[in-house]
């Protein structure tokens, strides 16, 4: 069974710092990598995915993921991160494959930005 | 946002009634999930559904049962609601191989 492990449970930053949450994901197949972002009191938004080709995706408000495969890791990163950044990230792994029905979720790194 | 309604968004219940939760969709996904939410868990698989009728279990499915008889419609029925219950329950789905989409969430407290 796919799992994916988030490093860090909560991560506090001031504004503009660079920002880098750790994810490494089990299964040993062709996935599906995801992250996704929960604003305070609100739900799931997808932020950035992998599905092949340039390991480096970009994704929406300036995030940024390196899926190295050798690693099984998928990082996600911005460079200056700001206030309203404030947020709860989840990494998630889908098998690619036949049947690639199960996403399966870390348990999610909450980052508190100081202004 | 994708067209995902979760009914209701909030439910205050007694222990050991039963509870059932209603996922609504509208972009014809194939995929159906129920999660469940916890601080320090993340999101946990309760159920998932691969087509009409088509369901299996995740990871903390006891306790809990689904249906999904069009594929609009995922429900989820807590037979007779625990303490341990208590938690936002998010439902999402999945068009073939795309992105997840998740609904706003329901907030069940159990007493």
């Amino acid at each position: 069974a796919q799992s994916v492990s988030q490093h860090n449970h909560h991560v506090i930053l001031s504004e503009a710092a660079s920002l880098e949450l750790g994810c490494n994901y089990s299964y040993g197949g062709t996935v599906n990598l995801f992250w996704y972002v929960q604003y305070p009191g609100q739900h799931l938004q997808l932020l950035l995915k992998y599905f092949s080709g340039d390991p480096l995706v970009k994704g929406i408000k300036g995030f940024e993921a390196e899926f190295i495969k050798s690693k099984f890791s998928f990082n996600l990163r911005k460079p200056s991160v700001q206030w309203s950044d404030t947020a709860e990230y989840f990494c998630a792994v889908t098998d690619s494959g036949a049947g690639s029905y199960q996403l399966t979720f870390g348990k999610g790194t909450k980052l508190s930005v100081i202004p | 946002d994708a067209g995902i309604t979760q009914s209701p968004r909030h439910k205050v219940t007694e222990t050991g009634t039963p509870v059932t939760l209603r996922c609504h969709q509208t972009e014809n996904h194939r995929y159906m999930y129920w999660y469940r939410q916890d601080p320090g868990h993340g999101l946990r698989l309760i159920h998932y559904s691969y087509g009409v009728k088509d369901t299996d279990k995740g990871e903390v499915s006891d306790g809990y049962s689904v249906s999904r008889s069009k594929t609009e419609d995922f429900l989820l029925t807590l037979e007779s609601a625990t303490s341990s219950q208590t938690s936002v329950y998010f439902c999402a789905t999945k068009p073939g191989t795309g992105d997840a989409f998740f609904g706003q969430g329901t907030r069940l407290t159990v007493v």
